[in-house]
C-alpha cells in the first residue's frame, strides 16, 4: 500500500541553525501539507500547498518557514532559523484529486530538537 | 470558526469491554469529521470519516462513530476493546474552505486498555 514517508525521523539542531524537513508523499496525489506538534499539545495545521504554490498557511507559518517541491517526488519544509520553540514533531501529509472530500494521509513525523 | 473538544484526556478500559472516546465539534459550514489513531511512534492513521452520507460511520478495527448534528457530537466506539487498540485518537474537523482543506484536531484521548 502506498505510503508518505518522511527523513529524518529525528533531527538535532542548535538555535539558529537552518534545517530541512523531507517528505515523500504518495505519488499520485496534488495536495500536500505540513503539521505540527508540539509534545503535550495538539497537532496544527501549518500549511498547505497546491500546483506549485501555498495555497493556505497558518499564523505559525511565517517568514522563518518555506516550503518547496524541488521534483516530482519530495516536498521539503525549511525553517530558515531555528528557534527553541521549533522543537516539535512535523508530519507531512497527501490527499488525491480532491481535497475537499479525500483522506488526508500522514506520514510517519520528523521529531525535531533544536538546542 | 471550526474547532473539537474531546471530552476526555485519557480513558481507560479493561480488554474485551466497550470503548467509548467522546468528540463534539464545531462548525459553521456542514463538516467532515474524522478519527484518527496514532501508536506509540507511528504516523496518523484514519480509522474512519463522515463526509455528509451516512450518520453511523464504520471504520477500520471494528471502530465506529455516529454523527449526531443535533448534538454537535462524532463519538468514537468499539463494542470490545484489545490490547492493540491502546494509542491515541484524535477527532478532526475539516471546515470547506474551498478546496484546501486543512485539518482541525482535537486535544486527542489516550486509549489505555488493561488485561
Amino acid at each position: 500500500e502506498p505510503e508518505v514517508t518522511q527523513t529524518p525521523s529525528h533531527q538535532v539542531t542548535q538555535m539558529g541553525q537552518e534545517v530541512i524537513l523531507r517528505c515523500v508523499p504518495i505519488s499520485n496525489h496534488l495536495y500536500f501539507y505540513w503539521y505540527r506538534q508540539i509534545l503535550g499539545q495538539k497537532v496544527e495545521f501549518l500549511v498547505s500547498f497546491y500546483n506549485n504554490e501555498i495555497s493556505e498557511k497558518s499564523e505559525i507559518f511565517d517568514d522563518q518557514f518555506s516550503v518547496e517541491r524541488p521534483d516530482g517526488s519530495n516536498f521539503t519544509l525549511k525553517i530558515r532559523s531555528t528557534k527553541l520553540e521549533d522543537s516539535a514533531m512535523y508530519f507531512c501529509a497527501s490527499t488525491g484529486t480532491s481535497a475537499s472530500t479525500d483522506t488526508q494521509y500522514f506520514g510517519p513525523g520528523t521529531r525535531l530538537t533544536v538546542l | 470558526a471550526q474547532s473539537v473538544t474531546q471530552l476526555d484526556s485519557h480513558v481507560s478500559v479493561s480488554e474485551g469491554t466497550p470503548v467509548l472516546l467522546r468528540c463534539n465539534y464545531s462548525s459553521s459550514y456542514s463538516p467532515s469529521l474524522f478519527w484518527y489513531v496514532q501508536h506509540p511512534n507511528k504516523g496518523l492513521q484514519l480509522l474512519l470519516k463522515y463526509t455528509s452520507a451516512a450518520t453511523l460511520v464504520k471504520g477500520i478495527n471494528g471502530f465506529e462513530a455516529e454523527f449526531k448534528k443535533s448534538e454537535t457530537s462524532f463519538h468514537l466506539t468499539k463494542p470490545s476493546a484489545h490490547m492493540s487498540d491502546a494509542a491515541e485518537y484524535f477527532c478532526v474537523v475539516t471546515p470547506f474552505s474551498g478546496g484546501y482543506n486543512k485539518l482541525i484536531f482535537g486535544a486527542g484521548t489516550r486509549l489505555a486498555v488493561h488485561p
